[in-house]
């Protein structure tokens, strides 16, 4: 089975730095997306993380680690259009595996 | 038109309607996907179309009933439907192959609700 866990609510201030985790169980691996969703839009690509490490992309940076099942999604200088939801997936073949979100609240 | 789209964007109907949602990819992907969103709950994975062939089902009541005519087409019929069946309704696409990238591009969605 799969199983994805990541936080339900994150709250920061406006110009902080906020990093969201993400636990993986699941059978077979490739590798690990981000989304984040506005409210009522689509979920669109923040990430891909194939190999271990970090990697940075402006003010959002994803880390892996296969080894311990675990990422995850480092939001910097945080502005009011990144209040949204952050979702972690797993990717094995051509299925993705989601977990439930994390809504990030970005207050002024 | 780019992207995914999706039609309609809301959905009211009663438990004894039929309807169908329909999306549409302009990217030249070759596989197709339809999630269900729930409220608080993650994606949950209905339907999976590569090279119009339907690769998975994951265990989705026969009251929802996919169809895929052609690579940059896919259809959800709906019949006697639940009010729990009342959610986001997502179709996503990707280039699936050895040497793609993978990336799922989602269209914006149907918001069913089921009387």
């Amino acid at each position: 089975g799969q199983n994805i866990d990541q936080p339900t609510e994150m709250t920061a201030t406006e110009g902080a730095i906020v990093q969201i985790n993400c636990t993986y169980q699941t059978s077979g691996f490739n590798g690990l997306f981000w989304y984040q969703q506005h409210a009522g839009e689509a979920p669109t690509f923040l990430s891909y993380n194939v190999l271990d490490g970090l990697e940075e992309k402006g003010r959002f940076s994803s880390f892996l680690s296969r080894s311990k099942g675990y990422s995850y999604l480092l939001l910097k200088e945080l502005q009011m259009k990144d209040s949204a939801s952050y979702l972690c997936a797993a990717y094995n073949d051509y299925k993705l595996s989601f977990g439930a979100g994390t809504t990030v609240t970005v207050r002024a | 038109e780019t992207g995914v789209t999706q039609t309609p964007r809301h959905l009211v109907m009663g438990m004894t309607n039929k309807k169908s949602l329909k999306c549409e990819q302009h990217l030249g992907h070759n596989a197709m996907y339809w999630y269900k969103q729930s409220a608080k709950k993650p994606l949950e994975l209905m339907f999976v179309y590569s090279l119009e062939e339907r690769v998975e089902n994951n265990s989705v009541p026969s009251r929802f009933s996919p169809e895929c005519p052609n690579s940059s087409h896919l259809f959800l019929h709906l019949h006697t439907l639940q009010p729990e069946d009342s959610a986001l309704y997502l179709c996503a696409s990707s280039q699936e192959g050895a040497s793609s990238y993978n990336e799922q591009f989602f269209g914006p969605g149907t918001r069913l609700t089921v009387l």
